[in-house]
Protein backbone atom coordinates (compact mmCIF):
# COMPACT_ATOMS: atom_id res chain seq x y z
CA UNK A 1 0.00 0.00 0.00
CA UNK A 2 0.89 3.53 -0.11
CA UNK A 3 2.46 5.62 2.26
CA UNK A 4 2.19 8.93 1.02
CA UNK A 5 0.85 9.86 -2.43
CA UNK A 6 -3.17 10.68 -2.19
CA UNK A 7 -2.34 14.38 -2.68
CA UNK A 8 0.95 14.66 -4.15
CA UNK A 9 1.98 16.77 -7.49
CA UNK A 10 3.15 14.44 -9.78
CA UNK A 11 5.55 14.30 -12.66
CA UNK A 12 5.18 11.71 -15.57
CA UNK A 13 7.39 11.20 -18.38
CA UNK A 14 8.46 8.51 -20.93
CA UNK A 15 11.27 6.27 -19.81
CA UNK A 16 14.12 7.09 -21.24
CA UNK A 17 13.30 11.04 -21.08
CA UNK A 18 15.18 13.16 -18.79
CA UNK A 19 13.06 14.20 -15.89
CA UNK A 20 13.29 17.47 -13.48
CA UNK A 21 11.88 17.84 -9.76
CA UNK A 22 11.72 21.00 -8.19
CA UNK A 23 11.46 22.00 -4.74
CA UNK A 24 11.19 25.26 -2.92
CA UNK A 25 13.00 25.46 0.44
CA UNK A 26 11.62 27.89 3.05
CA UNK A 27 14.87 28.85 5.08
CA UNK A 28 17.36 31.12 3.51
CA UNK A 29 19.62 30.26 6.05
CA UNK A 30 19.52 26.69 5.36
CA UNK A 31 22.96 25.49 4.50
CA UNK A 32 22.81 21.94 3.54
CA UNK A 33 19.48 20.24 1.07
CA UNK A 34 19.61 16.48 -0.01
CA UNK A 35 16.84 14.41 -2.17
CA UNK A 36 15.49 11.34 -0.78
CA UNK A 37 13.51 9.09 -2.99
CA UNK A 38 11.23 6.97 -1.73
CA UNK A 39 9.82 3.80 -3.09
CA UNK A 40 6.34 2.43 -2.10
CA UNK A 41 6.41 0.91 1.34
CA UNK A 42 9.91 1.71 2.26
CA UNK A 43 11.63 4.26 3.96
CA UNK A 44 13.41 7.58 2.31
CA UNK A 45 16.76 6.64 0.62
CA UNK A 46 19.14 8.94 0.00
CA UNK A 47 19.93 9.98 -3.40
CA UNK A 48 22.51 12.85 -3.97
CA UNK A 49 23.23 16.62 -1.57
CA UNK A 50 24.68 19.22 -2.39
CA UNK A 51 25.97 22.23 0.41
CA UNK A 52 25.23 25.95 -0.10
CA UNK A 53 28.35 26.94 -1.31
CA UNK A 54 27.60 25.26 -4.46
CA UNK A 55 25.24 25.48 -6.70
CA UNK A 56 25.36 22.17 -8.64
CA UNK A 57 26.44 18.51 -7.68
CA UNK A 58 26.46 15.79 -9.98
CA UNK A 59 26.63 11.88 -9.10
CA UNK A 60 25.46 8.87 -11.19
CA UNK A 61 22.58 10.17 -13.89
CA UNK A 62 21.38 12.71 -11.04
CA UNK A 63 22.61 16.35 -11.22
CA UNK A 64 21.36 18.44 -8.33
CA UNK A 65 21.10 22.24 -8.61
CA UNK A 66 20.70 24.75 -6.56
CA UNK A 67 19.23 28.70 -6.41
CA UNK A 68 20.32 30.55 -3.67
CA UNK A 69 18.76 33.81 -4.68
CA UNK A 70 14.89 32.57 -5.31
CA UNK A 71 15.17 29.15 -2.60
CA UNK A 72 15.08 26.73 -5.26
CA UNK A 73 16.33 23.47 -5.63
CA UNK A 74 16.09 20.79 -8.37
CA UNK A 75 16.50 17.32 -8.68
CA UNK A 76 17.62 16.44 -12.55
CA UNK A 77 17.30 12.43 -13.23
CA UNK A 78 18.70 11.42 -16.71
CA UNK A 79 17.53 8.59 -18.79
CA UNK A 80 14.58 8.13 -16.61
CA UNK A 81 14.09 4.49 -16.38
CA UNK A 82 11.21 2.43 -14.82
CA UNK A 83 13.00 1.82 -11.36
CA UNK A 84 13.39 5.38 -10.96
CA UNK A 85 9.41 5.64 -10.32
CA UNK A 86 8.75 7.02 -6.72
CA UNK A 87 8.48 9.95 -4.70
CA UNK A 88 11.63 12.49 -4.25
CA UNK A 89 11.78 14.82 -1.20
CA UNK A 90 13.89 17.20 -0.44
CA UNK A 91 15.23 18.01 2.57
CA UNK A 92 17.10 21.47 4.56
CA UNK A 93 18.90 21.74 7.45
CA UNK A 94 18.95 25.31 8.86
CA UNK A 95 22.82 26.01 9.95
CA UNK A 96 22.06 27.18 12.96
CA UNK A 97 20.49 23.32 13.74
CA UNK A 98 20.27 19.86 13.24
CA UNK A 99 16.82 18.79 12.03
CA UNK A 100 15.87 18.18 8.48
CA UNK A 101 12.77 20.04 7.43
CA UNK A 102 11.59 17.84 4.65
CA UNK A 103 8.98 18.95 1.50
CA UNK A 104 5.97 17.42 0.55
CA UNK A 105 7.50 15.20 -1.91
CA UNK A 106 6.89 14.88 -5.62
CA UNK A 107 5.07 11.99 -6.85
CA UNK A 108 7.76 10.59 -10.16
CA UNK A 109 5.93 8.28 -12.49
CA UNK A 110 7.76 6.47 -15.46
CA UNK A 111 5.35 5.50 -18.39
CA UNK A 112 6.91 2.96 -20.78
CA UNK B 1 25.09 -4.12 9.05
CA UNK B 2 21.27 -4.33 9.14
CA UNK B 3 21.28 -0.83 9.27
CA UNK B 4 17.96 1.00 11.29
CA UNK B 5 15.56 -1.33 12.10
CA UNK B 6 11.80 -1.08 13.02
CA UNK B 7 9.11 -3.01 14.56
CA UNK B 8 6.40 -3.87 14.20
CA UNK B 9 5.57 -3.31 10.50
CA UNK B 10 1.86 -2.73 10.46
CA UNK B 11 0.13 -2.20 13.79
CA UNK B 12 -3.69 -1.18 14.69
CA UNK B 13 -4.97 0.06 17.70
CA UNK B 14 -8.24 1.27 19.46
CA UNK B 15 -8.45 4.45 20.25
CA UNK B 16 -6.97 4.78 24.40
CA UNK B 17 -4.65 2.00 23.82
CA UNK B 18 -0.80 2.12 24.38
CA UNK B 19 1.95 1.03 22.49
CA UNK B 20 5.76 1.38 21.83
CA UNK B 21 7.08 1.38 18.50
CA UNK B 22 10.74 -0.19 18.51
CA UNK B 23 13.91 1.41 16.49
CA UNK B 24 17.42 -0.02 16.52
CA UNK B 25 20.59 0.38 14.48
CA UNK B 26 23.79 -0.86 14.44
CA UNK B 27 25.59 1.71 12.89
CA UNK B 28 26.83 3.51 16.25
CA UNK B 29 25.39 6.82 15.27
CA UNK B 30 24.55 9.44 17.80
CA UNK B 31 21.90 11.22 16.32
CA UNK B 32 18.09 8.92 15.72
CA UNK B 33 15.02 10.60 15.68
CA UNK B 34 11.18 9.92 14.63
CA UNK B 35 8.91 10.92 11.90
CA UNK B 36 5.68 10.75 10.71
CA UNK B 37 4.57 10.93 7.37
CA UNK B 38 1.06 12.08 6.22
CA UNK B 39 -0.33 12.41 2.56
CA UNK B 40 0.75 15.70 1.19
CA UNK B 41 2.72 16.31 4.31
CA UNK B 42 6.02 15.24 4.19
CA UNK B 43 8.20 14.11 6.98
CA UNK B 44 7.29 15.72 10.33
CA UNK B 45 9.77 15.31 13.17
CA UNK B 46 8.42 14.43 16.23
CA UNK B 47 11.14 13.79 18.83
CA UNK B 48 15.13 13.44 18.50
CA UNK B 49 17.56 11.95 20.43
CA UNK B 50 21.64 14.05 19.82
CA UNK B 51 23.05 11.10 22.34
CA UNK B 52 22.02 8.27 24.86
CA UNK B 53 20.23 10.24 27.72
CA UNK B 54 19.59 13.14 25.75
CA UNK B 55 16.00 13.49 23.88
CA UNK B 56 14.15 16.68 22.46
CA UNK B 57 10.98 17.56 20.84
CA UNK B 58 10.71 17.97 17.37
CA UNK B 59 7.40 19.75 15.50
CA UNK B 60 4.53 17.20 16.38
CA UNK B 61 5.55 16.02 19.83
CA UNK B 62 2.16 15.90 21.55
CA UNK B 63 0.59 12.47 22.05
CA UNK B 64 4.50 10.67 21.34
CA UNK B 65 7.22 10.08 24.24
CA UNK B 66 10.73 8.58 23.64
CA UNK B 67 13.70 7.76 25.61
CA UNK B 68 17.36 6.62 24.71
CA UNK B 69 18.85 4.76 27.35
CA UNK B 70 21.49 3.44 24.68
CA UNK B 71 23.16 4.06 21.62
CA UNK B 72 21.43 1.45 19.48
CA UNK B 73 17.89 1.52 20.70
CA UNK B 74 15.21 4.65 20.63
CA UNK B 75 11.59 3.37 21.42
CA UNK B 76 8.58 5.97 20.80
CA UNK B 77 5.14 5.41 22.94
CA UNK B 78 2.03 6.28 22.37
CA UNK B 79 0.67 6.41 25.90
CA UNK B 80 -3.02 7.02 24.79
CA UNK B 81 -3.47 6.41 20.73
CA UNK B 82 -6.16 8.93 18.69
CA UNK B 83 -7.30 8.56 15.41
CA UNK B 84 -4.92 11.44 14.87
CA UNK B 85 -2.02 9.61 15.16
CA UNK B 86 -3.19 7.28 12.41
CA UNK B 87 0.44 7.42 10.19
CA UNK B 88 3.71 5.81 8.65
CA UNK B 89 6.76 6.29 11.49
CA UNK B 90 9.96 6.45 10.15
CA UNK B 91 12.72 5.61 12.29
CA UNK B 92 16.34 7.58 11.46
CA UNK B 93 19.85 7.66 12.43
CA UNK B 94 22.96 9.61 11.65
CA UNK B 95 26.11 10.56 12.61
CA UNK B 96 26.53 13.64 14.54
CA UNK B 97 28.69 15.13 11.97
CA UNK B 98 27.74 18.44 12.80
CA UNK B 99 24.63 17.89 11.25
CA UNK B 100 25.36 17.33 7.69
CA UNK B 101 25.79 13.57 7.51
CA UNK B 102 23.39 11.36 5.17
CA UNK B 103 20.46 10.22 7.40
CA UNK B 104 19.34 6.70 7.28
CA UNK B 105 15.72 5.88 7.39
CA UNK B 106 14.44 2.62 9.01
CA UNK B 107 11.53 0.87 6.69
CA UNK B 108 8.74 2.52 8.72
CA UNK B 109 5.50 1.22 10.73
CA UNK B 110 2.08 1.56 9.33
CA UNK B 111 -0.07 2.15 12.77
CA UNK B 112 -3.90 2.52 12.10
CA UNK B 113 -5.55 4.06 15.40
CA UNK B 114 -9.56 2.85 15.09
Amino acid sequence: GESVGLHLPTLSVQEGDNSIINCAYSNSASDYFIWYKQESGKGPQFIIDIRSNMDKRQGQRVTVLLNKTVKHLSLQIAATQPGDSAVYFCAEIPNYGQNFVFGPGTRLSVLP
Amino acid sequence: NAGVTQTPKFQVLKTGQSMTLQCAQDMNHEYMSWYRQDPGMGLRLIHYSVGAGITDQGEVPNGYNVSRSTTEDFPLRLLSAAPSQTSVYFCASRAAGGGRDTQYFGPGTRLTVL
